[in-house]
């Protein structure tokens, strides 16, 4: 059975603290993508990765940075968490090919609240 | 970006009825998506329709592709207490990897 987790469902943290989001799958994909859900917004793309060590910017990546040492795992880092940064962050992954490579995995989801 | 706009926001009925939630999007597409999302979840794919397809179903569900009118609609047909959740479009445009969601649909089916 495919798996997306993440580190926490829920995060409390301070302004101005590096707050670590962490995501790991276990179904070998290639591709990794954060978003982050708000009312009225729907999910915004903030990075993705096409592979080990490679990132790209998506729509919001401004305050987030990410990481992808290895291929099962991505991080999103917040440099120094502000209180506009309280959200929901959700990981996905998929594959770069095959019949279903553009199908995203989710994982449950990290309700972050910045105080 | 361009971005799925989902109509409408917010349905309400009972259970056995059938929902329709409608997607509309901007520029050219390889495929579109349809998720699901349970309150405070993840969201989990339902099903996947490419550009050269009209229809396809799933189940009780039944999703349709209109590429002339750059438009879909996903029905859920005896709906259930169970399926009452939001409602996502995604469209994977020509030339990206990447997705881009609509808003949503939050359908609620009462008993």
């Amino acid at each position: 059975d495919v798996k997306v987790t993440q580190s926490s469902r829920y995060l409390v943290k301070r302004t101005g603290e590096k707050v670590f989001l962490e995501c790991v799958q276990d179904m070998d994909h290639e591709n990794m993508f954060w978003y982050r859900q708000d009312p009225g917004l729907g999910l915004r793309l903030i990075y993705f990765s096409y592979d080990v060590k490679m990132k790209e910017k998506g729509d919001i990546p401004e305050g987030y940075s990410v990481s992808r040492e290895k291929k099962e795992r991505f991080s999103l880092i917040l440099e120094s968490a502000s209180t506009n940064q309280t959200s929901m962050y959700l990981c996905a992954s998929s594959l770069r090919q095959g019949p279903s490579y553009n199908e995203q995995f989710f994982g449950p989801g990290t309700r972050l609240t910045v105080l | 970006s361009q971005q799925g706009e989902e109509d409408p926001q917010a349905l309400s009925i009972q259970e056995g009825e059938n929902a329709t939630m409608n997607c509309s999007y901007k520029t050219s597409i390889n495929n579109l998506q349809w998720y699901r999302q349970n309150s405070g979840r993840g969201l989990v794919h339902l099903i996947l329709i490419r550009s050269n397809e009209r229809e396809k179903h799933s189940g009780r569900l039944r999703v349709t592709l209109d590429t002339s009118k750059k438009s879909s609609s996903l029905l859920i047909t005896a709906s259930r207490a169970a399926d009452t959740a939001s409602y996502f479009c995604a469209t994977d445009a020509e030339g990206y990897s990447t997705l881009t969601f609509g808003k949503g649909t939050m359908l609620l089916v009462s008993p």
